[in-house]
């Protein structure tokens, strides 16, 4: 069964410029996170989506979101870009009623 | 505030001695805590699960143990190998149910030589 999938693998962009990070989750995973991992902060809890649905939330600006589509694949998107969102930026899906998180390769975004 | 520390950011150790790893928290009640391998430039990779009723978890090599009320667990590597080189992550829920939020802590960089 294929794994997690994100795509990008790496962006570069400017500040100030948007970007939109996709994910496509395990086949029948309903829920879809991201996470942000930088060597300071480690691993943040971004947000969370299941059924279509944001469930959770961390604490991020609003320049920071996401959406989810029917068939669970899910788009974060992070605009007015700062150099500070350099990081990797993860997916995982799971099933929802379980809690074992299987996570993507991630996203480098590098902002220059 | 809600806090996990893993209490080594590296641990080096032998090839075939057992590597203990250690994660206490703060602040909250998770029903499970969770932990997770990863590799420089890849995702956290889960490897075991271990729920608040539950003492102790087995996998293969790998043991955890899950103490309430000290809030402590900890992670063994049983004959370890430099292939378990790797960051090794504890994650918990918030408590609230939520089992689709995470909160990671620092990760330990555990290194085997042969």
């Amino acid at each position: 069964k294929a794994g997690v999938t994100q795509t990008p693998r790496y962006l570069i962009k400017t500040r100030g410029q948007q970007v939109t990070l996709s994910c496509s989750p395990i086949s029948g995973h309903r829920s879809v996170s991201w996470y942000q991992q930088t060597p300071g902060q480690g691993l943040q809890f971004l947000f969370e989506y299941f059924s279509e649905t944001q469930r959770n939330k961390g604490n991020f600006p609003g320049r920071f979101s996401g959406r989810q589509f029917s068939n669970s694949r899910s788009e974060m998107n992070v605009s007015t870009l700062e150099l500070g969102d350099s990081a990797l930026y993860l997916c995982a899906s799971s099933l929802g009623a379980v809690p074992e998180a299987f996570f993507g390769q991630g996203t480098r975004l590098t902002v220059v | 505030s809600q806090k996990i520390e893993q209490n080594s950011e590296a641990l080096n150790i032998q090839e075939g001695k057992t590597a203990t790893l250690t994660c206490n928290y703060t602040n909250y009640s998770p029903a499970y805590l969770q932990w997770y391998r990863q590799d420089p430039g890849r995702g956290p990779v889960f490897l075991l699960l271990i729920r608040e009723n539950e003492k102790e978890k087995r996998k293969e090599r790998l043991k955890v143990t899950f103490d309430t009320t000290l809030k402590q667990s900890l992670f063994h590597i049983t004959a370890s190998q430099p292939a378990d080189s790797a960051t090794y992550l504890c994650a918990l829920d918030d408590g609230s149910g939520n089992t689709g939020k995470l909160i990671f802590g620092q990760g330990t960089t555990l290194q085997v030589k042969p």
